[in-house]
């Protein structure tokens, strides 16, 4: 059973406009949400996260929102550019290890 | 370059040879991870070490999977008899103490079973 789960496996965004990734959670003990992007044959690269005693966490382009009673966290990506193509990993932490999503596919067109 | 580093980045084997990957980590972060990722899937927890102590390890770590981290530094993951079934990306990441610290990854070794 996915703990983590990101139901969208690909989102196509033209250049400018704001890309969302959603993420939804099972497991309530989850305290720490992270957000990863990975582009082909390279590790995931830390983009953004939110600690569960917040509904927000902003970071330039990339904002993270977390509603807990849906367990639900979405990346907002604003203004989207076509560097931004890659996958994008949804995580989250109850303990020590992170639990991952299978990933969203980001493509920007430009 | 100070990020975390593995090595090699690609391996392709025979079924049932042994092979072993080096991972070092950022030199400040005292805890250090291996994760796995196949096709299609996210990374998926294997094993941490906080220091040299190896403080959990999941059930996907079978008996021919084994990690260490001598005095706390570098760490290697040895797989003995690989299987077809082993073919993935093995990631190495590290981070500081604390509940709500991020990890950072390295580029992954790229094992392949033949």
């Amino acid at each position: 059973d996915q703990q983590v789960k990101q139901n969208s496996p690909s989102l196509s965004v033209q250049e400018g406009r704001i890309s969302i990734l959603n993420c939804d959670y099972t497991n309530s003990m989850f305290d720490y949400f992270l957000w990863y992007k990975k582009y082909p044959a390279e590790g995931p690269t830390f983009l953004i996260s939110i600690s569960s005693i917040k509904d927000k966490n902003e970071d330039g382009r990339f904002t993270v929102f977390l509603n807990k009673s849906a367990k639900h966290l979405s990346l907002h990506i604003v203004p989207s550019q076509p560097g931004d193509s890659a996958v994008y990993f949804c995580a989250a932490k109850a303990g020590t290890a992170l639990i991952f999503g299978k990933g969203t596919t980001l493509s920007v067109s430009s | 370059d100070t990020g975390v580093s593995q090595d090699p980045r690609h391996k392709i084997t025979k079924r049932g040879q042994n092979v072993t990957f080096r991972c070092d980590p950022i030199s400040e972060h005292n805890r250090l991870y291996w994760y796995r990722q196949t096709l299609g899937q996210g990374p998926e927890f294997l094993t941490y070490f906080q220091n040299e102590a190896q403080l959990e390890k999941s059930r996907l770590l079978s008996d021919r999977f084994s990690a260490e981290r001598p005095k706390g530094s570098f760490s290697t993951l040895e797989i003995q008899r690989t299987e077809q079934g082993d073919s993935a990306m093995y990631l190495c990441a590290s981070s500081f103490l604390g509940p709500n610290t991020e990890a950072f990854f390295g580029q992954g070794t790229r094992l392949t079973v033949v």
